[in-house]
């Protein structure tokens, strides 16, 4: 089945950007996902992109995918305080559009 | 807005209690599913359903059973809680289709004493 594997932390200083990166092994995976978690919530869908990007922009959230590598990341520009959560990274596994695997999840914390 | 509701913040249990988790949702979303998330491990798919009475099981089914009467709420039961079933108990729903969009609960945290 799938394996999702990210770090564990990442602690920057607010206005700088932060990179949370993500490996996946099943490359069957159509879309890849990043969710977040704030302190005491549900996870809440951050985005995603197609397998057949590169590079998708949500505003301040930019999300690389590198195929060959099966690596994926999230770029979040001007980092804010309330930014500070845990993000998880998902894909599909075993060929299912709706069985996601999770990765573990990396708690950014904020720094003023 | 889609809104997924769990029954219950907190629970305290004792060893050998059956424990009943209810999850609703109000968007006719076909998929519900059951995750538990423990420190260091991540989310951990225990069981999903697609629709009204059908189930499969996710990776980590042991202990557990689930039960979809009707499309919007879906429970996960502990048949005779245990100290390891100590958790936080997130549940999930979503629209067939790609991609595939997961509204989260806010989870229940379970003690099992």
């Amino acid at each position: 089945g799938e394996d999702v594997e990210q770090s564990l932390f990442l602690s920057v200083r607010e206005g700088d950007s932060s990179v949370i990166n993500c490996t996946y092994t099943d490359s069957s995976s159509t879309y890849l996902y990043w969710y977040k978690q704030e302190p005491g919530a549900g996870l809440q869908l951050l985005t995603y992109i197609f397998s057949n990007m590169d590079m998708k922009q949500d505003q301040r959230l930019t999300v690389l995918l590198n195929k060959k590598d099966k690596h994926l990341s999230l770029r979040i520009a001007d980092t804010q305080t309330g930014d500070s959560a845990i993000y998880f990274c998902a894909g599909t596994s075993g060929g299912s559009n709706y069985k996601l695997t999770f990765g573990k999840g990396t708690l950014l914390t904020v720094n003023p | 807005d889609v809104k997924v509701t769990q029954s219950s913040r907190y629970l305290v249990k004792r060893t050998g209690e059956k424990v009943f988790l209810e999850c609703v949702q109000d968007m006719d979303h076909e998929n519900m599913f059951w995750y538990r998330q423990d420190p260091g491990l991540g989310l951990r798919l225990i069981y999903f359903s697609y629709d009204v009475k059908m189930k499969e099981k996710g990776d980590i089914p042991e202990g557990y059973s689930v039960s979809r009467e009707k499309k919007e709420r879906f429970s996960l039961i502990l048949e005779s809680a245990s100290t390891n079933q100590t958790s936080m108990y997130l549940c999930a729903s979503s629209l067939a289709g790609v991609p595939e969009t997961q509204y989260f609960g806010p989870g229940t945290r379970l003690l099992v004493l």
